[in-house]
């Protein structure tokens, strides 16, 4: 069965760069695209962009062009989101989640949330 | 960016009522690529429908999808406590977009 898990919460500096994963299995990895989304909180879902896990070509939603970088390592199947620079603004859940299959689809598998929380 | 404007903000209903939730798109979606998930406290969204009308895999028929163009709608009949949650539509075409939410009340 297809499963997404992400790595655990992290606390950190202003200033400083996080790195979440993302490692997907049950299925062929390179077949579906990666998406990240970020959830503030008690606010709704914002999404920041994907990345092709065939190409490795990441895009970016407006409002993610500059401090965040989607990454891949497709021999473990994983796919990652840096956020350097932290801000106190980017404390949030970061979801990823699974693309369905064809060009436009839903999101039909979600990995269970990383906590980034950014505090002096 | 095509902007979905959901309503009503919060719904508050006894069980077994009907539920009906808006979600209204600034451009029409195309294709009906028209997704909503459902989004419980202390957990990822999991989807529910997808292609406006299409119910994801294990999701219970209580649940049910319409509209195009515009205007969509989530439609949750014999609403039970579990339900409790907050409905996002998605629209998955060239720039995928989040609505703000509908928080479903359970009482």
């Amino acid at each position: 069965q297809v499963q997404v898990i992400q790595s655990g919460s992290e606390l950190k500096e202003p200033g400083t760069s996080v790195k979440v994963s993302c490692k997907a299995s049950g299925y062929t990895f390179t077949t579906h695209t990666v998406v990240w989304v970020r959830q503030a909180p008690g606010q709704g879902l914002e999404w920041m962009g994907w990345i092709n896990t065939h190409t490795g070509i990441p895009t970016y939603a407006q409002g993610f062009t500059r401090r965040f970088v989607f990454s891949l390592d497709t021999s473990v199947s994983t796919a990652y989101l840096q956020i350097n620079s932290l801000k106190t603004e980017d404390t949030a859940m970061y979801y990823c989640a699974r693309e369905g299959d064809g060009d436009f689809a839903p999101l039909d598998h979600w990995g269970q949330g990383t906590l980034v929380t950014v505090s002096s | 960016e095509i902007v979905l404007t959901q309503s009503p903000g919060t719904l508050s209903l006894p069980p077994g009522e009907r539920a009906t939730l808006s979600c209204r798109a600034s451009q029409r979606v195309s294709s009906s690529y028209l997704a909503w998930y459902q989004q419980k406290p202390g957990q990822a969204p999991r989807l529910l429908i997808y292609g406006a009308s299409s119910r994801a895999t294990g999701i219970p028929d209580r649940f049910s999808g319409s509209g195009s163009g515009t205007d969509f709608t989530l439609a949750i009949s014999r609403l039970e406590p579990e339900d409790s949650a907050v409905y996002y539509c998605q629209q998955y075409g060239d720039s995928p977009t989040f609505g703000q939410g509908t928080k479903v009340e359970i009482k």
